[in-house]
């Protein structure tokens, strides 16, 4: 069936370090994959997005890359930053059914 | 700016209780959507619609039901509410058409006692 799967659960890192959040999904007609970030007590809100023309996009710290091939995507934090703790979710774009399915989600920690 | 609110941050109910919990949008969006957020299991669908009137099951529809009377406003309904319903809820709209973003309002955290 529909399933994206996240990991990992938790992941923490020094302030400056990288974070690396990776997404599996099952779809291969999956053309559309955003990432939210939801910060303690707040509504989950996207950051970026790629779509499956695309094998890389990146926003100043944020980048995303997508293997259509092995159907993962991968969200990229470089320089880490305390404000950068919040638990991620990914999703996927199912046309099937039309529907955003999510993973089940990452906690960040960044340690000051 | 893209606008989604709900109706309540918090609610508390008693089992058997029927519930109602509101969402609006100020962006004309076409599509509305109903999750659950529960921990280590992400945001499931439970309803959406596409326009007015509209509705369609998603993951986890059993115990709920909608109403989309009017194309800014999407209700989702509790006919009875039990405590596995305990949970954060989480409602969404998004333009036309497939693959559009989703912006997702502040949440309402409902508790069944």
């Amino acid at each position: 069936g529909e399933n994206v799967e996240q990991h990992p659960s938790t992941l923490s890192v020094q302030e400056g370090d990288s974070a690396v959040i990776k997404c599996t999904y099952s779809d291969s007609a999956s053309n559309y994959f955003p990432w939210y970030k939801q910060e303690l007590g707040k509504r989950p809100q996207l950051i970026i997005d790629i779509r499956s023309n695309v094998g890389e996009k990146k926003d100043q710290r944020i980048a995303v890359t997508l293997n259509k091939t092995a159907k993962h995507f991968s969200l990229h934090i470089t320089e880490t930053q305390p404000e950068d703790s919040a638990v991620y979710f990914c999703a996927a774009w199912m046309d099937s059914s039309y529907k955003l399915i999510f993973g089940s989600g990452t906690r960040l920690l960044v340690r000051p | 700016d893209v606008k989604v609110t709900q109706s309540s941050r918090y609610l508390v109910k008693r089992t058997g209780e029927k519930v109602f919990l509101e969402c609006v949008q100020d962006m004309d969006h076409e599509n509305m959507f109903w999750y659950r957020q529960d921990p280590g299991l992400g945001l499931r669908l439970i309803y959406f619609s596409y326009d007015v009137k509209m509705k369609e099951k998603g993951d986890i529809p059993e115990g709920y039901s909608v109403s989309r009377e009017k194309k800014e406003r999407f209700s989702l309904i509790l006919e009875s509410a039990s405590t596995n319903q305990t949970s954060m809820y989480l409602c969404a709209s998004s333009g036309e058409g497939a693959g559009e973003t989703q912006y997702f309002g502040p949440g309402t955290r409902l508790l069944v006692l």
